[in-house]
């Protein structure tokens, strides 16, 4: 079955800072992913996707994240942080039943 | 284009009751599904609706139950409410067959408290 890992529950980053969220999936086939971010209290908001073509991805608000089939990895990265980013960060995998798999995300604090 | 919309924002019922949350598909969607976000976790599928039936469902009991309308809104139908179903409700809506490629909108979800 398909599943998605999130090994870092919380993250905190001083603002300008570099970051890293890492998301590792079990799928047989080629996998649809995507990263959410989620504001507190809010839904979620589509960061950016995967599904075939080029594995470094680029998407919204100057996120960007690599497919790496070989370490089945799918991290999200920002090259410079702002206090706005400070979130919930959700990966996922389209799954076969219609649905997708989220991870238990992880909580990105920015210092300032 | 107007985005997925979820009614109401908050809700609170007794333990036994039932409830009924609504949901608003995207604009050019299609499909509709409905998650359950337990605090501190991740979205759980509860199901899916295409074409005004049931394609796809997650390991809820039957309890749970939903509609789709012909102008692809939904609802979301819980009965006999326990107090494990407090939970953020979550709809998002797609487009058949690019959903599983194109992603899903999410609606602001419905905050539901069983008391």
């Amino acid at each position: 079955a398909q599943s998605v890992t999130q090994p870092d529950i919380h993250i905190t980053v001083s603002e300008g800072a570099s970051l890293e969220l890492r998301c590792n999936y079990s799928y047989g086939a080629t996998p649809y992913l995507f990263w959410y971010v989620q504001s507190p209290g809010q839904g979620l908001q589509l960061l950016l996707k995967y599904f075939s073509g080029d594995t470094l991805v680029q998407g919204i608000k100057g996120f960007e994240a690599e497919f790496k089939r070989s370490q089945s990895s799918f991290n999200l990265r920002k090259p410079s942080v702002h206090w706005s980013d400070a979130a919930e960060y959700f990966c996922a995998v389209g799954s076969d039943n219609n649905d997708m798999r989220f991870g238990a995300g992880t909580r990105l604090t920015v210092k300032p | 284009e107007t985005g997925v919309t979820q009614s109401p924002t908050h809700l609170i019922k007794t333990r036994g009751q039932q409830v009924t949350l609504r949901c608003s598909s995207q604009s050019g969607h299609n499909t509709v599904s409905w998650y359950q976000q337990a605090l501190g976790q991740g979205p759980q599928f509860i199901f899916q609706y295409y074409r005004e039936e049931e394609n796809g469902r997650g390991n809820f009991p039957p309890r749970f139950s939903g509609l789709q309308f012909p102008n692809y809104s939904s609802e979301l139908n819980v009965n006999a409410l326990e107090l494990d179903d407090s939970a953020l409700y979550l709809c998002a809506s797609s487009f058949y067959p690019d959903r599983r490629s194109n992603g899903y909108t999410f609606g602001s979800g419905t905050r539901l408290t069983v008391v």
